[in-house]
């Protein structure tokens, strides 16, 4: 079945780093990529996608690139923000019938 | 407003006593399912609908049920708990599940079994 790696956390930068967290997966077909993202007390809510292979996702200055042959998408921002503490989970739908993510990486940024 | 809601939002209960967290959505999606998160092993499915009447097991399935008599709605049975299912319960929906449609998720119903 499908399956995602993520880097484990947590992970504690300083406000103004570079944040990666690193996301590797296995699927059948073409999947899809996502970063869902969890502020405490909530919900997962979509951060960002890519489709296809090259394709890279972007929103609120996080990016993430869907590269096949290395079979990654690695979450990057150049500059966090103590309001991007939370918990970022990423997940593929390479199979039909779900959707995977991996077990989410806890980021604290400190002012 | 396109949402997805879930009732309680919190419950403690007893080993043994049948509870059902309800899940309801506004968006006339096709695809719900059942997610809980604990710590250290991030989310897994619990079950998920493809439509009305369409229902499947997803990586953790023992000790739960679900039904989906009507295209809003998909709640989560447990017909005779036990501390081991005390964790965060999460439902999603989206229009369909290939391809890159987003999922919408509740916001969360926090579970503990004595």
């Amino acid at each position: 079945g499908d399956s995602v790696t993520q880097m484990e956390g947590p992970v504690t930068l300083s406000e103004e780093a570079f944040l990666t967290i690193n996301c590797t997966y296995t699927a059948t077909g073409y999947p899809s990529l996502f970063w869902y993202v969890q502020y405490p007390g909530e919900g997962l809510q979509l951060l960002l996608k890519a489709t296809k292979a090259d394709d890279k996702g972007s929103n609120k200055g996080f990016e993430a690139t869907y590269r096949k042959e290395t079979t990654s998408f690695h979450l990057e921002k150049g500059s966090v923000q103590v309001s991007d503490s939370a918990v970022y989970f990423c997940g593929t739908s390479g199979s039909a019938r779900q959707l995977t993510f991996g077990s989410g990486t806890q980021l604290t940024v400190l002012p | 407003e396109a949402q997805v809601t879930q009732n309680p939002r919190y419950l403690i209960t007893v080993t043994g006593k049948k509870l059902t967290v309800t899940c309801s959505q506004n968006m006339n999606h096709e695809y719900m399912s059942w997610y809980r998160q604990d710590p250290g092993l991030g989310l897994r499915q619990i079950y998920y609908s493809m439509n009305v009447e369409v229902t499947d097991k997803g990586d953790v399935p023992e000790g739960y049920k679900v039904s989906r008599k009507e295209k809003r709605n998909f709640p989560l049975i447990l017909e005779s708990p036990s501390p081991n299912q005390t964790s965060l319960y999460f439902c999603a929906s989206s229009l369909q599940l290939t391809g890159s449609y987003e999922q919408y998720f509740g916001p969360g119903t926090r579970l503990t079994v004595t």
